[in-house]
């Protein structure tokens, strides 16, 4: 079974804090992914990796960075943590070796900054 | 880049009654549709996928449907029951494209008991 875990399922912050959000997988999956989760907006993709050292932007990585110094491991980072920032954060991986792009994801954590 | 609408955004049905969802997308070379399922407080959960080369899939009492010319899939749930009831995502991805998936904004399902 896939194990995604993500480190906090509840943080609170203060404006212009920097946040680390963490994600390690069990599985030796290549690719893992960034989103976060509003209600009535779906899953926004924030940044992404296919690999070690690697990372892509997504569809909104403003204020957003990331880090993949281990295959298993996925972190985001919020430089200077602002208010609009405050969601739900869903860390997910995937494998082409599985034959499919399913992703498998992890419980999320729910950041609220004041 | 790639984009998916779904629709509707919630739905409502008495326990008993069908379901459908549907999705279109924008880019032709999109070839994995999958469908997810998030109940209320926990992860989302893969329920059924379909690629380009197949048209229909069906597992029990859930089917998906693909029309590639006219780019939109569905999401069919028949003799619905209570927990059916959870927010349902479709998305699409091309599947040399390092996993990476464009997700529908979500149906909140209610099934009515």
């Amino acid at each position: 079974d896939v194990k995604v875990t993500q480190s906090s399922r509840y943080l609170v912050k203060r404006t212009g804090e920097k946040v680390f959000l963490e994600c390690v997988q069990d599985m030796d999956h290549e690719n893992m992914f960034w989103y976060r989760q509003d209600p009535g907006l779906g899953l926004r993709l924030i940044y992404f990796s296919y690999d070690v050292k690697m990372k892509e932007k997504g569809d909104i990585p403003e204020g957003y960075s990331v880090s993949r110094e281990k295959k298993e491991r996925f972190s985001l980072i919020l430089e200077s943590a602002s208010t609009n920032q405050t969601s739900m954060y869903l860390c997910a991986s995937s494998s082409p070796a599985s034959g499919s792009n399913e992703q498998f994801f992890g419980p999320g954590t729910r950041l609220t900054v004041l | 880049g790639e984009n998916v609408e779904q629709h509707p955004s919630t739905l409502s049905v008495q326990e008993g009654d069908s379901a459908v969802i549907k999705c279109t997308y924008s880019d032709s070379a999109s070839n994995y549709f999958p469908w997810y399922k998030q109940e209320l407080g926990k992860r989302p959960q893969l329920i059924i996928d379909i690629r380009s080369n197949v048209g229909e899939k069906k597992d029990q009492r859930i089917a998906v449907t693909l029309n590639k010319t006219a780019k939109h899939f569905s999401l069919h749930i028949t003799e619905t029951q209570p927990e059916d009831s959870a927010v349902y995502f479709c998305a699409a991805s091309i599947s040399t494209n390092a996993g990476k998936s464009t997700f529908g904004d979500g149906t909140t399902l209610t099934v009515k008991p």
